[in-house]
């Protein structure tokens, strides 16, 4: 049974550059949530998306932007990147989105740099 | 928004000695509360949660306490060990924020042999 995939595992651009990391949930989920956490702090909600739709959004400018596919993978694109964008950002999945205590499974995270 | 403030942010303790770790959390209608354990380099691992409707709840060295008067919660281990080394976070959610969890900022244990 596979958990929470993400790929890349490791990511470096510049200043003003795109980049679009993507995600796999464990199966039997079909809700995909992503978090940035930065250095020596806890994961911060970015969006979570259900049936193809984003649910609910965090503290996040609009240059942070997601996709469901169909077969509830996800992916996150960040535009216009920051110096301040450098972080590990973790999916997490789970099943039914809104679901009274069902735990959030993460992934191993891509760690993103930003020269 | 919900705020989860969590102390301390570092602990330290001697292999077999006893770990607490406290969060408290503002929004009254939060009712689910998981840890995450985080070793360097890894994902964040759901090590146990407790709703809002149960105390306390045990699994093996940990437990985990709440008192939803005082809004506060707190993670026990026990007999701890090396490999009990790593940043532990709480959060907190709530059915009106869909269950998405507010984390707290970590706290890192270091167990010394």
């Amino acid at each position: 049974d596979a958990g929470v995939t993400q790929s890349p595992t490791h990511l470096i651009k510049t200043r003003g550059q795109q980049v679009t990391l993507r995600c796999s949930p464990k199966s039997g989920h079909d809700t995909v949530s992503w978090y940035q956490q930065a250095l020596g702090q806890g994961p911060q909600f970015i969006f979570q998306y259900y049936e193809e739709e984003e649910r609910q959004r965090g503290n996040f400018p609009d240059r942070f932007s997601g996709h469901q596919f169909p077969n509830y993978s996800s992916e996150l694109n960040v535009n216009a990147l920051l110096l301040g964008d450098s972080a590990l950002y973790l999916c997490a999945s789970s099943r039914g989105q809104g679901i009274s205590g069902q735990p959030q499974h993460f992934g191993d995270g891509t760690r993103l740099s930003i020269l | 928004g919900e705020n989860v403030e969590q102390h301390p942010s570092t602990l330290s303790v001697q292999e077999g000695d006893s770990a607490v770790i406290k969060c408290t959390y503002s929004d009254s209608a939060s009712n689910y509360f998981p840890w995450y354990k985080q070793e360097l380099g890894k994902r964040p691992q759901l090590i146990i949660d407790i709703r809002s409707n149960v105390g306390e709840k045990k699994d093996q060295r940990i437990a985990v306490t709440l008192n939803k008067t005082a809004k506060h919660f707190s993670l026990h281990i026990t007999e701890t060990q090396p490999e009990d080394s790593a940043v532990y976070f709480c959060a907190a959610s709530s059915s009106g924020g869909s269950y998405i969890p507010t984390f707290g900022r970590g706290t890192s244990l270091i167990v010394h042999p």
